[in-house]
C-alpha cells in the first residue's frame, strides 16, 4: 500500500503542544519521516525514525512509532510562532519509494 | 539552504509545448528524486535515479520523462503540456545510509496557459 494519511489542520495557542499524526499502510515501511514547508518554500527534514524504534527525541521533537498500528506522530513541544508551517510524514518502502501524506498545517496562534 | 539547486525558479509557458527542469543535488550525493507538488493531488513521488541509473518510478506520466547526467545532476523533461501540469516540481537528493533521507531544493513552479 502506499497510502500515508495525515488530518489537514491543527491548530494550537504559543506555548502549548502540538501533536500532529499519521499512518501509513505499507508494512515494508524503512523509515519515516518528517518534513516541514513553510510558504513558498522546499520541504524542510525535521526527522526520521527507522521502524524497528519505538521513539525518537531531538530537542523540542518526539516522534513516536507504533509499528502495529501504522501510526506515527510528531510531538513539538512548546509551539512557537514560527513553526506554523505544512507538516508531511513521508515513508520509504522496501521498493525504494517515497510516499508523502497530503500535509497537516499546523496554526499557532500567539 | 539545503545545498540542492534548481532552474529555474519560475516557468510560464503554454499548453502542447515542451520545458526541461534542471537539478543539481548535494555535493556528494548519487541519488536524485522528482516530485509533482499540485494543490488537489498534494506531493506525488514522479522518479528516482541513483548515479545515472533509474531506481523507481511512482506516478510519473509518460509524456514526462528524466534522467541523470555523469556528473550526477538531473532533468525532468515535460511534454505535450496540459493545462493540469501547472504545480511545484521539486527535486531531492538523498544521503547514504542510515537514514537515506531526502533533502529538497526550493522547487520550480511551472504554469501552463
Amino acid at each position: 500500500g502506499e497510502d500515508v494519511e495525515q488530518s489537514l489542520f491543527l491548530s494550537v495557542r504559543e506555548g502549548d503542544s502540538s501533536v500532529i499524526n499519521c499512518t501509513y499502510t505499507d508494512s515494508s515501511s524503512t523509515y519515516l519521516y518528517w518534513y516541514k514547508q513553510e510558504p513558498g518554500a522546499g520541504l524542510q527534514l525535521l526527522t526520521y525514525i527507522f521502524s524497528n524504534m519505538d521513539m525518537k527525541q531531538d530537542q523540542r521533537l518526539t516522534v513516536l512509532l507504533n509499528k502495529k498500528d501504522k501510526h506515527l506522530s510528531l510531538r513539538i513541544a512548546d509551539t512557537q510562532t514560527g513553526d506554523s508551517a505544512i507538516y508531511f510524514c513521508a515513508e520509504r518502502t522496501g521498493f525504494n519509494k517515497f510516499y508523502f501524506g497530503s500535509g497537516t498545517k499546523l496554526n499557532v496562534k500567539p | 539552504d539545503s545545498g540542492v539547486t534548481q532552474t529555474p525558479k519560475h516557468l510560464i509557458t503554454a499548453t502542447g509545448q515542451r520545458v526541461t527542469l534542471r537539478c543539481s543535488p548535494r555535493s556528494g550525493d548519487l541519488s536524485v528524486y522528482w516530485y509533482q507538488q499540485s494543490l488537489d493531488q498534494g506531493l506525488q513521488f514522479l522518479i528516482h535515479y541513483y548515479n545515472g541509473e533509474e531506481r523507481a518510478k511512482g506516478n510519473i506520466l509518460e509524456r514526462f520523462s528524466a534522467q541523470q547526467f555523469p556528473d550526477l545532476h538531473s532533468e525532468l523533461n515535460l511534454s505535450s503540456l496540459e493545462l493540469g501540469d501547472s504545480a511545484l516540481y521539486f527535486c531531492a537528493s538523498s544521503s547514504k545510509p542510515p537514514g537515506y533521507e531526502q533533502y529538497f531544493g526550493p522547487g520550480t513552479r511551472l504554469t501552463v496557459t
